[in-house]
């Protein structure tokens, strides 16, 4: 079945540095999701990317879907302890029944250091 | 109709009993998912619903674990002769509909305890 893969597991960084997650899906996605989940709380979604190659940008968040449509990334620029979460992307199912099966990933858990 | 709502919010059991878990969707989101997220871990696909269907029932991890949706709103998740292993938070969310192109809206979960 689809497997959406994504790293790094854990990420520690000082407050100010840059911080990138990697999703990478065993098949093409007709579109890819990220969510962002606090600590102690429920997943939030953040943004949809639909597009081969699109970039959209988010004040410091900068999400891209790749040309082949099965990768995609989140990078923060200058990151704040409000950043703190793990970070999921999520893609749809290959078709059939599976089609609005929403695959995550393991997510990517950030700290950031005053 | 604020957002997805779930009940209980805890639930503590013992090992051996029946469990039921609560949905209520966002109102007009014909599409419901259950997930499981145990300590630490990600978002474990339980099973989807479009309407009061089930397309996709594959994550469910036993036979032991059921649900089910009526009126196209409220669902119910059981867990039959608990686990300690069934120990996780249990996610529910809906979306406007189910091809796979519509952002998911959270509830709070479940924690649920099996002693």
């Amino acid at each position: 079945g689809q497997q959406v893969m994504q790293i790094p597991q854990y990420q520690h960084v000082q407050e100010g540095e840059d911080f990138t997650t990697y999703c990478n899906s065993s098949t093409t996605l007709s579109n890819i999701q990220w969510y962002k989940q606090r600590p102690g709380g429920h997943p939030v979604f953040l943004i949809q990317l639909v597009k081969s190659g699109e970039v959209k940008k988010q004040k410091r968040l900068t999400f891209q879907f790749g040309e082949a449509k099965k990768n995609s990334s989140l990078h923060i620029t200058a990151t704040q302890t409000t950043d703190v979460g793990t970070y999921f992307c999520a893609g749809p199912g290959a078709g059939g029944t599976s089609y609005g099966k929403l695959t995550f990933g393991q997510g990517t858990i950030l700290t950031v250091h005053p | 109709g604020a957002g997805v709502s779930q009940s209980p919010s805890n639930k503590v059991t013992e090992k051996g009993k029946d469990v039921e878990l609560r949905c209520d969707p966002i109102s007009g989101h014909t599409a419901l998912y259950w997930y499981r997220q145990s300590l630490g871990q990600g978002l474990e696909f339980l099973i989807y619903f479009q309407g009061n269907s089930a397309p996709d029932k594959s994550g469910l991890p036993s036979d032991r674990f059921s649900a089910e949706r009526t009126g196209g709103s409220v669902s119910t998740l059981t867990i039959q002769r608990t686990q300690q292993e069934d120990s996780a938070v249990y996610l529910c969310a809906s979306s406007l509909d189910s091809t796979g192109n519509s952002p998911l809206h959270f509830g709070n979960g479940t924690r649920l305890t099996v002693t």
